[in-house]
């Protein structure tokens, strides 16, 4: 079975701190994702990567940044931290055959106080 | 733009009962995938079903099937005999090729609740 790893399943942060969220996947997945996960928004897509240092913006990329320097993982950093990032956020990986889907971990319940 | 769209915020069905999630979607490609998500209160997402639009027949597991309507971009999802444990927000995903990869829409959920 596919596991993907999130490193805290709570956070609580300060406004104006630089906060890392960390992700393992452990099949060799190619494509990580990070999402946020808003009540009555659904899952916006932050950031996703394709590859080892590769790193595409998705839909909603202000305030955050990525870094994938081996396949495995995939951080999410908020660069500083600010109320309206309280949210609840989910890594995922897939592969890249077609019909693949995507395998999430817990999720990182995150605080901004 | 690719939207997907799940007009309903919550629903309620009794146990053993059968409930229709609906999702509806926007796209002008022709070939993609859709997928159903189940997020139990343990907020581990979980893969219900898949179905890739130039299958026709629609897609089956166990319990939960779906009623894709290419043409009027409509992907339904069935749930017959329900049970306590299907009780979750279920989201409705689709699936488009973009810069090398895969990116995923998803709706804004539908949260079942199952009465016993």
């Amino acid at each position: 079975d596919v596991k993907v790893t999130q490193s805290s399943r709570y956070l609580v942060k300060r406004t104006g701190e630089k906060v890392f969220l960390e992700c393992v996947q452990d099949m060799d997945h190619e494509n990580m994702f990070w999402y946020r996960q808003d009540p009555g928004l659904g899952l916006r897509l932050i950031y996703f990567s394709y590859d080892v240092k590769m790193k595409e913006k998705g839909d909603i990329p202000e305030g955050y940044s990525v870094s994938r320097e081996k396949k495995e993982r995939f951080s999410l950093i908020l660069e500083s931290a600010s109320t309206n990032q309280t949210s609840m956020y989910l890594c995922a990986s897939s592969t890249r055959l077609n019909n693949s889907p995507l395998h999430f971990g817990n999720g990182t319940r995150l605080t901004v106080t | 733009a690719q939207t997907v769209t799940q007009s309903q915020p919550e629903m309620s069905v009794q146990e053993a009962e059968t409930v229709t999630l609906s999702c509806t979607y926007d796209t002008s490609e022709s070939d993609y995938y859709l997928f159903w998500y189940k997020q139990p209160p343990s907020r581990q997402m979980i893969l219900v079903i898949r179905q890739e639009a130039y299958k026709q027949q629609n897609a089956t597991e166990n319990r939960f099937s779906v009623n894709f309507q290419k043409a009027a971009k409509s992907f339904s999802l069935k749930i017959s005999d329900s049970q306590l444990g299907d009780a979750a927000m279920y989201f409705c995903a689709y699936r488009r090729y973009t810069s090398g990869t895969y990116k995923y829409i998803f709706g804004t959920g539908t949260r079942l609740k199952v009465l016993a």
